[in-house]
């Protein structure tokens, strides 16, 4: 089954503690990207990937790092959380840019 | 600056009545608008990208149109399963993100 796959579902951790969440895509899709969730704010990119080792910031990339050593992952990292990093996160990818992203079923994380 | 903005933010319709979402859209030159269904809790599930205006796409009880500043999303007829937040979101020529709106959230009751 095609599918963009985020692990975990849900994450609760303490201010400082560094954690990555994965994401993998089956789609063999050349653009990924990262979102974050908030009411009131919608989604709002934090980085994207046009390809391997390709990677760029998006609107909101202040306190995350992204790598792209593989086409099909595109973990998302934070290396000192803070709470206002509290949020729904979802991995997308798609074909290539400008088309459909398919999105993953989000991280929920809670930064205490 | 791009700009996305939906309405209403929030719709609650009875069972059989149709009624109209808009996306209203600022950009510099657009690539695609595209919507979204998303559940509570789970990531937004793809409907319809539209390129130019005048462009029109159904599914089942949604029909999603396009002008040069806004679409529509159509729902004809809504059941309870219509349930969601229905998200616009536009891809610009010169940019490389999906810009999102913040969503109309529809509640149909039986």
């Amino acid at each position: 089954e095609a599918q963009v796959t985020q692990n975990p579902r849900y994450l609760i951790t303490v201010t400082g503690k560094k954690l990555t969440v994965t994401c993998s895509q089956n789609m063999n899709h050349e653009y990924m990207s990262w979102y974050r969730q908030d009411p009131g704010l919608g989604l709002r990119q934090i980085y994207y990937s046009m390809n391997v080792e390709v990677t760029d910031k998006g609107d909101v990339p202040e306190g995350y790092k992204v790598s792209r050593k593989e086409k099909r992952n595109f973990p998302l990292i934070l290396e000192s959380p803070s709470p206002n990093q509290t949020s729904l996160y979802f991995c997308a990818s798609s074909r290539r840019e400008y088309e459909k992203l398919f999105f993953g079923s989000g991280t929920q994380l809670s930064v205490l | 600056e791009d700009q996305v903005t939906q309405s209403p933010e929030a719709l609650r319709l009875q069972e059989g009545e149709s009624s109209s979402l808009n996306c209203s859209y600022t950009v510099s030159g657009l690539r695609g608008l595209f919507w979204y269904r998303q559940d509570p809790g789970k990531g937004p599930e793809f409907l319809f990208t539209l390129y130019s205006a005048g462009e029109e796409k159904e599914k089942e009880r949604l029909k999603a149109t396009l002008t040069k500043k806004e679409s529509f999303l159509h729902i004809t007829a809504p059941k309870p399963e219509d349930s969601a937040t229905y998200l616009c979101a536009v891809w610009e020529t010169s940019g490389s993100r999906l810009t999102f709106g913040e969503g109309t959230q529809l509640t149909v009751n039986p």
